[in-house]
């Protein structure tokens, strides 16, 4: 079946480094993919998403582009900031599939 | 503002004794969901819904119960909760696949 696995955390980093959550993926049509942020206490969030192979999805600051050779999704930021101290979320929806299909979360914790 | 609410937002139960749990969207939107967040074990869908009156189960049903009357409600029913229904439940609401909305959760404990 679908399953999408996310480098395991938690990841500490100091604010303004260069960010990178590894997500890869695997489908057996053609997913859209998707970054989902949950702050503490709250829901999760759609960060991003891409539809079709080298897609790129960005949202503040935040990129992710769609290899389908590599089957990954990888999250990237250059610039950390303290209010990006999260659990991010990837996540995976095939066609025909009524669901997301989620990876483990990545806790992140930016440093001032 | 387009949001997804749920009730209530912590709520501590015995064994047993029937429970539900609401949800509500504004946006319209057809689809809608339920989810549990496990430590460990990530989110898995419970159950969900592609238009009013169509329900079906997702990865973890047992347990739980749906209904779908009205397009903007989603209540999520345990007729009768156990221990191992501890968790932090989301619902979620989407167009298309383009992306789900998700309410802000709610932590249930069965004791």
């Amino acid at each position: 079946g679908d399953s999408v696995t996310q480098m395991e955390g938690p990841v500490t980093l100091s604010e303004e480094a260069f960010l990178t959550i590894n997500c890869t993926y695997t489908a057996t049509g053609y997913p859209s993919l998707f970054w989902y942020v949950q702050y503490p206490g709250e829901g999760l969030q759609l960060l991003l998403k891409a539809t079709k192979a080298d897609d790129k999805g960005s949202n503040k600051g935040f990129e992710a582009t769609y290899r389908k050779e590599t089957t990954s999704f990888h999250l990237e930021k250059g610039s950390v900031q303290v209010s990006d101290s999260a659990v991010y979320f990837c996540a995976l929806s095939d066609q025909g599939a009524q669901k997301l299909v989620f990876g483990q979360g990545t806790r992140l914790t930016i440093n001032p | 503002e387009a949001q997804v609410t749920q009730n209530p937002r912590y709520l501590i139960t015995v064994t047993g004794k029937k429970l539900t749990v609401t949800c509500s969207q504004n946006m319209n939107h057809e689809y809608m969901s339920w989810y549990r967040q496990d430590p460990g074990l990530g989110l898995r869908q419970i159950y969900y819904s592609m238009n009013v009156e169509v329900t079906d189960k997702g990865d973890v049903p047992e347990g739980y119960k749906v209904s779908r009357k009205e397009k903007r409600n989603f209540p999520l029913i345990l007729e009768s909760p156990s221990p191992n229904q501890t968790s932090l439940y989301f619902c979620a609401s989407s167009r298309n696949r383009g992306g789900e909305y998700f309410g802000p959760g709610t932590r249930l404990t069965v004791t």
